[in-house]
């Protein structure tokens, strides 16, 4: 089993509300990383990080913000949640080195209203 | 990265083997096949990756053709929690690569 925590596992929200989507891993992996996906469509990489304060923008344009303070800490923020934000967000983590093998979470299903 | 072409779906009788097809003919000599299901939409979970030769876990066996231009994840017995999205991805393995999930197989495991 993967040890890798997201929270909350599901969150409605007002529009123009801000949130943080949290992202824990106890692995002492060094890459992190945040997908979207729409429900039955693909996951989308949004932001990933390699290390502590790195932090890098993915395939897919975001209007969430990330950060990494601590190794096992990669949180999400939306400043202003819009009904566009509505999606499951997926976070992962990976070793830096070696193999590709990337351990997800159950994610986090947000509803803006 | 390359790209990877999966069919869309495909089914198969409980018990029986499911063989996953995959191409990828731009594959570069530095990547890796990888394989990843996603189960009604939990976080996706790695089954196995490869590069030349074929490889086997408790999970799935990986068949790559010589000219690894093509691939089939073997499921030896399929089961029922088995349905689900699988992705074929192929990824270099350097520090800063990525995985890019495309659309996927969708299995279906009937009684």
């Amino acid at each position: 089993e993967a040890d890798i925590y997201q929270t909350p596992r599901y969150l409605v929200i007002g529009t123009g509300k801000k949130i943080t989507l949290e992202c824990s891993q106890t692995m002492g992996h060094d890459k992190m990383y945040w997908y979207q996906q729409d429900p039955g469509m693909e996951l989308h990489l949004i932001h990933y990080s390699y290390g502590v304060n790195s932090t890098e923008k993915g395939d897919l344009s975001s209007e969430s913000t990330v950060s990494r303070i601590r190794t096992e800490h990669f949180p999400l923020t939306l400043e202003s949640a819009r009904p566009s934000h509505t999606s499951q967000y997926l976070c992962a983590s990976s070793v830096r080195q070696g193999s590709y093998e990337q351990y997800f979470g159950p994610g986090t299903r947000l509803t803006v209203t | 990265d390359a790209k990877t072409t999966q069919p869309t779906s495909m089914d198969c009788a409980e018990g029986r083997a499911a063989n996953l097809p995959c191409n990828h003919s731009t594959i570069s000599g530095n990547e890796y096949v990888y394989w990843y299901r996603q189960i009604h939409s939990q976080g996706p979970q790695y089954i196995i990756h490869g590069l030349k030769n074929n490889e086997t876990n408790e999970m799935a066996s990986l068949i790559i053709t010589e000219d690894r231009k093509s691939s089939t994840l073997i499921l030896p017995h399929a089961t029922l929690r088995d349905t689900a999205v699988y992705y074929c991805i192929v990824t270099a393995t350097g520090a800063n690569s990525k995985l890019t999930f495309g659309k996927g197989i969708t299995l279906s495991v009937r009684p």
